[in-house]
């Protein structure tokens, strides 16, 4: 089964940079398609990065996606951290078999 | 402007059968590269995707679901149906549909989700 492992949690304190990991287990490579969405309580996601590196409309600048092949992860970069970032962000990639796939979810807290 | 909408029971009992229905407008199925995906979270859980339809009517279901899962489209009525048997307690959860560009790699629009509770 294609599986993408996060961390649980991460805190940072305002104005700071944080990057939340999203690794591929063992068989489970991850693709330059990989997308994060940020989940705010009672609301559904919205995309932050979308194909590795993306932004869509209306996403600030201060985050920021890249992949690490030789690891086999992926990585969503918030820089300048505001109280308004604290939500769950999941990543999210694509394979052939088990198709689209969401990782575990990451708590961030803005503190 | 795109929208969708999940409508269906917020209970069902174990063993029954769910349906769901997601009313999208702005966009058509007809239309290539344009799908629409179930995915599902239950309470204080992950997201899980669960099954996708394109605008060709291809079908794609979760390895784990897929024996229980059925997706189908109305192109007419801008509808796209869920239907999942044998709900279980373990089934609870709030089901949202989203729309996919085939071109593009995220599921850009969301419903506001439905949130399901299997209990007797």
């Amino acid at each position: 089964n294609f599986m993408l492992t996060q961390p649980h949690s991460v805190s940072e304190s305002p104005g700071k940079t944080v990057t939340i990991s999203c690794t591929g287990g063992s068989g489970s490579v991850i693709s330059n398609s990989v997308q994060w969405y940020q989940q705010r309580p009672g609301s559904a996601p919205t995309t932050v990065i979308y194909d590795e590196n993306q932004r869509p409309s209306g996403v600030p600048d201060r985050f920021s996606g890249s992949i690490d092949s030789s690891s086999n992860s992926a990585s969503l970069t918030i820089s300048g951290l505001r109280t308004e970032d604290e939500a769950d962000y999941y990543c999210q990639s694509y394979d052939s078999t088990d198709h689209w796939v969401f990782g575990g979810g990451t708590k961030l807290t803005v503190l | 402007q795109v929208t969708l909408r999940e409508s269906g029971p917020a209970l069902v009992k174990p063993t029954q059968t769910l349906t769901l229905t997601c009313t999208f407008s702005g966009f058509s199925l007809s239309t290539s590269g344009m799908c629409v995906s179930w995915i599902r979270q239950p309470p204080g859980k992950a997201l899980e995707w669960l099954a996708l339809i394109d605008w060709d009517d291809d079908k794609y279901y979760s390895t784990s679901l897929r024996t229980r899962l059925t997706i189908s489209k109305d192109t007419s009525k801008n509808q796209v149906v869920l239907r999942m048997t044998n709900m279980d307690p373990v089934d609870t959860a709030t089901y949202f549909c989203a729309r996919r560009l085939a071109a593009v790699g995220h599921f850009d629009y969301w419903g506001q989700g439905i949130l399901v509770t299997v209990s007797s």
